[in-house]
C-alpha cells in the first residue's frame, strides 16, 4: 500500500479566494484521482490527474474551477478557484496501487465563509 | 453507465451482534471490482474488503465478509460481532474497467450505529 500525505488538513477561506491542496505519495503511482465529498454526501470524482498531460474531468467539473497539476508520478495539486460557500466540502486524493489497492489521503476539510 | 445503490441511509446494531449492509450495482461490463470502505467521523477512508467479479469465493477479511451474489448484482457487507468502534459511514464502491479510467464509483453510504 502507499502512504499519502495530503495538505492542508483543513482550512477556512474567504469567498472569492483560491486554495491549493497538495497530495504527496511515497511511491510512484500511475493513477491518481481527486474526489469531493459535500456535507452528508458520498464521494464524487472531480477528475483523474494525468502525469504530464491535462487532467480528465468528470461531468459537472471544469478546469477553470478545479485546475489540477501532476508534474510527476508522486505528486499532484488540486486548486479550488474563486470559492463560494457551496465549495465547502472534504476534498480527497486517491491513488491506485496494483489492481485494487485504492488508497486515500486523509482529506482536506474546506469551509468557505 | 455503472451505478452503485445503497438503500439503507442508517442502521442500528447491538454490540456483539452481526449486521448486513446492502449494496446493489449495475454494470454491463464482465470485469469489475467491488469495494467496501469505512469512513469514521475523522473523514479518512479505510479500505475494508474487495471482491473481483471473477472471484468464485466470497471475500473475507477478519470480521468483514462480502456476500457476493453475481446474478442478483448484490455485494452486501456482513460485519460479525459488532464493536462500538464500528460506528461510522460505510460506502460500497465499484471500479470502472481500466480502459475506461479505472475510477471508483461510490454508493450513497450507510451510517452504522453500534449500541452498547
Amino acid at each position: 500500500s502507499a502512504v499519502i500525505s495530503q495538505k492542508p488538513s483543513r482550512d477556512i477561506c474567504q469567498r472569492g479566494t483560491s486554495l491549493t491542496i497538495q497530495c504527496q505519495v511515497d511511491s510512484q503511482v500511475t493513477m491518481m484521482f481527486w474526489y469531493r465529498q459535500q456535507p452528508g454526501q458520498s464521494l464524487t470524482l472531480i477528475a483523474t490527474a494525468n502525469q504530464g498531460s491535462e487532467a480528465t474531468y468528470e461531468s459537472g467539473f471544469v478546469i477553470d474551477k478545479f485546475p489540477i497539476s501532476r508534474p510527476n508520478l508522486t505528486f499532484s495539486t488540486l486548486t479550488v478557484s474563486n470559492m463560494s460557500p457551496e465549495d465547502s466540502s472534504i476534498y480527497l486524493c486517491s491513488v491506485l496501487i496494483g489492481t485494487y489497492g485504492y488508497t486515500f489521503g486523509s482529506g482536506t476539510r474546506l469551509t468557505v465563509v | 453507465a455503472q451505478k452503485i445503490t445503497q438503500t439503507q441511509p442508517g442502521m442500528f446494531v447491538q454490540e456483539k451482534e452481526a449486521v448486513t449492509l446492502d449494496c446493489t450495482y449495475d454494470t454491463s461490463d464482465q470485469s469489475y471490482g467491488l469495494f467496501w470502505y469505512k469512513q469514521p467521523s475523522s473523514g479518512e477512508m479505510i479500505f475494508l474488503i474487495y471482491q473481483g467479479s471473477y472471484d468464485e469465493q466470497n471475500a473475507t477479511e477478519g470480521r468483514y465478509s462480502l456476500n457476493f451474489q453475481k446474478a442478483r448484482k448484490s455485494a452486501n457487507l456482513v460485519i460479525s460481532a459488532s464493536q462500538l468502534g464500528d460506528s461510522a459511514m460505510y460506502f460500497c464502491a465499484m471500479r470502472e474497467p481500466y480502459n475506461q479510467g479505472g475510477k471508483l464509483i461510490f454508493g450513497q453510504g450507510t451510517e452504522l450505529s453500534v449500541k452498547p
